[in-house]
């Protein structure tokens, strides 16, 4: 079965780096975009990036973009964030999530755990 | 750009029936997609393409899309419904993807 196992969180202080990475398996990691969705304490599900299948492109969010990378290797079944210039706003759950495409739109059919980043002096 | 605008709170009992609204103008030309999401557990999807429902979903959940409202209905509402619900849209304009504000279903 699908399964979406991200890892790398943890307690950071303001201004410093931190990558997440996702490792995945039962199904051919090279054939789906994926993405990363975080969700601060108590809050709502807010959209990160993503990357197609092939790593061609590239998407972010404006409150991330220019400070967070998304990258994967195929060969890898690995999906990876690289978070730098984390603020305490970056406090949050991030899940990995495999994304579908359906009739012009995409969705997510499958989502990780999810790992805790705290960002905080 | 995209804001969905969903209710804070649905309180329903048992039996029931709940209906939950994403609002954005002309939301109708989008393909609507829902999660729940238990505490401490990732989102699950429930509903895709406006009505589609994922294996092992079952059809007392169901999706509905036209004008300016999305709604995900929940019929015959059971305690283990009880949970925060999302709606997402891709927005194609800008490459990105929306998600509502959430709604939490509270079983009375």
């Amino acid at each position: 079965q699908v399964q979406l196992v991200e890892s790398g969180g943890g307690v950071v202080q303001p201004g410093r780096s931190l990558r997440l990475s996702c490792e995945a398996s039962g199904f051919p990691f090279s054939h789906y975009g994926m993405h990363w969705v975080r969700q601060a304490p108590g809050k709502g599900l807010e959209w990160v990036a993503d990357i197609w299948y092939d790593g061609s492109n590239r998407y972010y969010s404006d409150s991330v973009k220019g400070r967070f990378t998304i990258s994967r290797d195929n060969s890898k079944n690995t999906l990876w964030l690289q978070m730098n210039s984390l603020r305490a706003e970056d406090t949050a759950v991030y899940y990995c999530a495999r994304d579908i495409y359906v009739s012009g739109s995409y969705y997510f059919d499958n989502w990780g755990q999810g790992t805790l980043v705290t960002v905080s002096s | 750009s995209y804001v969905l605008t969903q209710p804070p709170s649905v309180s329903v009992a048992p039996g029931e029936t709940a209906r939950i609204a994403c609002g954005e103008n002309n939301i109708g030309s989008k393909s609507v997609h829902w999660y729940q999401q238990k505490p401490g557990q990732a989102p699950v999807s429930v509903i895709y393409h406006d009505t589609d429902r994922p294996s092992g979903i079952p059809e007392r959940l169901s999706g509905s899309n036209s004008g300016n409202t999305a709604t995900l209905t929940i019929s015959r509402v059971e305690a283990g419904d009880e949970a925060d619900y999302y709606c997402q849209v891709w927005d194609s304009n800008n490459n990105r993807v929306i998600f509502g504000g959430g709604t939490k279903l509270t079983v009375l």
